[in-house]
């Protein structure tokens, strides 16, 4: 399953809202998961299964979607939020990441 | 506290094998639902999952690279234990582990990762 993020790249101002799009090329329901990768780190969560929040994830992470069309929403971006941003499937193996949206803030 | 950390050789020869090992703490691979990926991630690019081992001894590969990885298991030393065979430059790469607590569920802790140079 081919995940493909829109867009690739972004600069944005801080307390902007962005939103990330991932299209799954088949239905994969609601197994997708969002990740932030600040650099030089690893990644880490912030919404799983489309919409579920995360423990200790600020509030301002939320995603929706379902099927094949997702979105990651960040409201009021924070100067920390420049990272690159993936998407990642588990309806099925092999299990597949988003090509990734780098947040360059201003 | 849940904690993974990546350990191995930072370069290795091409047709080499590489081994590497994912030693964890603060949870049971013996428990049921738990597995531990491998994900690698080139230099400046996207992540690629390689495999999965289960609580089960299920274990699971990307089948582009199915021929060359083998995945296994040491509970009682909490470490999960890739290899790679017939390296080349091309799998110059941060190689993750990464936590699930069930299968098709989101990776809610990754190590640290190790940079694996190919040269």
């Amino acid at each position: 399953i081919v995940l493909t993020q829109s867009p690739d790249f972004q600069s944005v101002t801080p307390k902007e809202k962005v939103t990330i799009t991932c299209r799954a090329s088949q239905s994969i329901s609601r197994s997708l998961h969002w990740y932030r990768q600040k650099p030089d780190q690893s990644p880490e969560l912030l919404i799983k299964y489309a919409s579920q929040s995360i423990s200790g994830v600020p509030s301002r992470f939320s995603g929706s979607g379902s099927g094949t069309d997702f979105t990651l929403t960040i409201n009021s971006l924070e100067a920390e939020d420049a990272a690159v941003y993936f998407c990642h499937q588990t309806n099925g193996l092999p299990e597949t990441f988003g090509q990734g949206t780098k947040l360059e803030i201003k | 506290q849940v904690t993974l950390r990546e350990s191995g050789p930072a370069l290795v020869k091409p047709t080499q094998t590489l081994t590497l090992i994912c030693t964890f703490s603060g949870f049971s691979l013996s428990t049921r639902g738990m597995c531990i990926s491998w994900i690698r991630q080139p230099p400046g690019k996207a992540l690629e999952w390689l495999a999965r081992i289960d609580w089960d001894d299920d274990k699971f590969y990307s089948a582009s690279l199915k021929t060359r990885l083998t995945i296994s298991k040491d509970t009682s030393k909490n470490q999960v234990v890739l290899t790679m065979t017939n390296m080349d430059p091309v799998d110059t790469a941060t190689y993750y582990c990464a936590r699930i607590q069930s299968v098709g569920d989101a990776f809610d802790n990754w190590g640290q990762g190790t940079l694996v140079t190919v040269s």
